[in-house]
């Protein structure tokens, strides 16, 4: 069975540096995974997503991620943050067609001014 | 195009009653997901339905259950209510539930158990 891990349930960043939240997943097949994003009191938004192609995925917001099989780790990163950027972040990896989708326990991002 | 909606979005009951969750969908997406979501626990998937039929089950009790009618709209069904099945209730809706289909969340209802 597929599972997740994040490393670090909160990240502190300063305003204008390197946002990198850690995500490593298991899994006997090759994955799907996903970063979501959840701002206080909403629901989750897809930020960006890696089915097949190519390792290095853009998403919005200026963030992005690289797929890394000899790792097996999907890592966020986004060059320069922002105060808008603080939200609590989720990695998830599905692997089959209809199967469920199964979640980190999600990294909460604080940006310090 | 309208979101996913949740209704009702924040719910109080108390121990040994029973609650009903609705989710409407994205207009022409065919699978709803239903996770809860605790401090603790972090999110975890509940059930999925596809055209009506409950495709995957998480692990969770026969006291939560759901179901799915034909235009798609899901409802959530928790009886005999727990202290601990306080938690966000979030719906997630997507074209076919492919594994690599994008899941659309709701806002969740926030269900509080005294």
């Amino acid at each position: 069975a597929q599972s997740v891990t994040q490393l670090g349930s909160h990240v502190s960043v300063s305003e204008g540096a390197l946002v990198l939240l850690r995500c490593n997943y298991s899994s006997s097949v090759p994955p799907y995974l996903f970063w979501y994003v959840q701002y206080p009191n909403q629901g989750l938004q897809l930020l960006l997503k890696y089915t097949t192609g190519a390792t290095l995925v853009k998403g919005i917001n200026g963030f992005e991620a690289e797929f890394k099989k000899s790792e097996t780790s999907f890592h966020l990163t986004k060059p320069s943050a922002h105060m808008s950027d603080a939200a609590e972040y989720f990695c998830a990896v599905s692997v089959a067609w209809g199967d469920k989708i199964i979640f980190g326990k999600g990294t909460r991002l604080h940006i310090l001014p | 195009k309208a979101g996913v909606t949740q209704t009702p979005r924040y719910l109080i009951k108390t121990r040994g009653q029973q609650v009903t969750l609705s989710c409407s969908p994205i207009s022409g997406h065919r699978s709803v997901s239903w996770y809860q979501q605790t401090p603790g626990q972090g999110l975890q998937f509940l059930f999925e339905y596809f055209s009506e039929t409950q495709r995957n089950k998480g692990n969770f009790p026969g006291r939560f259950s759901g179901r799915q009618f034909s235009n798609s709209r899901s409802e959530m069904n928790v009886s005999t209510l727990e202290l601990g099945d306080s938690a966000l209730y979030l719906c997630a809706s997507s074209l076919v539930g492919d594994g690599t289909d994008t899941q659309y969340f709701g806002p969740g209802t926030r269900l509080t158990v005294l």
